[in-house]
């Protein structure tokens, strides 16, 4: 079974500020992991993935996240924060191979500081 | 054009009714999904199609029904609404499910239909 946490509901930070959104995650197999972003009155749409290989994905509009399987972890984090970045974000696991569902996390919403 | 879209995208209805959302996506995929997006965020799958037959049913009131006529549309009917069912009902759709190829498991969302029930 695939499951998310994503620490925090609500994150603030200042425009310029570095950008840190937590993603734990547990599966009983190897997982694909993937972060969405959601902006107002949008669908989501997909901002970076981890399937195989390197660890450290980097995704659109400077956001990457890096994989990390001894901490269960795929946190989200950009340099510096910019008015646009102000979304709610989703973390999401599936386990590879057949028979498994895609599962999100809660989201966490991004506010950004003038 | 729109890869994967949704109408209507407001749907304000009464207590009791039947409604449907209508989904089509042109991307060439073989999977779509129905998901709901509660008033907290949460998003929840409710079904999965894969080549017009379903895989993933979770559980989910059998008011709701999704009908897949080709393996390009996936609609949902909703029987007899209650109060409850008003959230955000967002279809999805992705290249393969299952493959093994995490490139194919990248899902690209409809714009969600925003559904009150009054």
């Amino acid at each position: 079974a695939q499951s998310v946490t994503q620490l925090g509901s609500h994150v603030s930070v200042s425009e310029g500020a570095l950008v840190l959104l937590r993603c734990n995650y547990s599966s009983s197999v190897p997982p694909y992991l993937f972060w969405y972003v959601q902006y107002p009155n949008q669908g989501l749409q997909l901002l970076l993935k981890y399937t195989t290989g390197a660890t450290l994905v980097k995704g659109i509009n400077g956001f990457e996240a890096e994989f990390k399987k001894s901490e269960t972890s795929f946190h989200l984090t950009k340099p510096s924060a910019h008015m646009s970045d102000a979304a709610e974000y989703f973390c999401a696991v599936r386990g590879m191979g057949g028979g498994f569902k895609t599962i999100f996390g809660a989201g966490t919403r991004l506010f950004v500081k003038a | 054009d729109t890869a994967v879209s949704q109408t209507p995208k407001y749907l304000v209805t009464q207590m009791g009714n039947d409604k449907s959302i209508k989904c089509e996506q042109n991307l060439g995929h073989d999977t779509m999904y129905w998901y709901k997006q509660d008033s907290k965020k949460f998003l929840k799958i409710m079904f999965s199609y894969n080549n017009k037959e379903l895989i993933i049913n979770e559980t989910v009131p059998n008011r709701f029904s999704p009908k897949s006529p080709d393996k390009a549309h996936l609609n949902l009917h909703i029987n007899s609404l209650e109060l409850g069912d008003s959230a955000v009902y967002f279809c999805a759709s992705s290249q393969l499910t299952g493959s093994g190829g995490g490139d194919q498991e990248t899902q690209y969302f409809g714009p969600g239909t925003r559904l009150l029930v009054l």
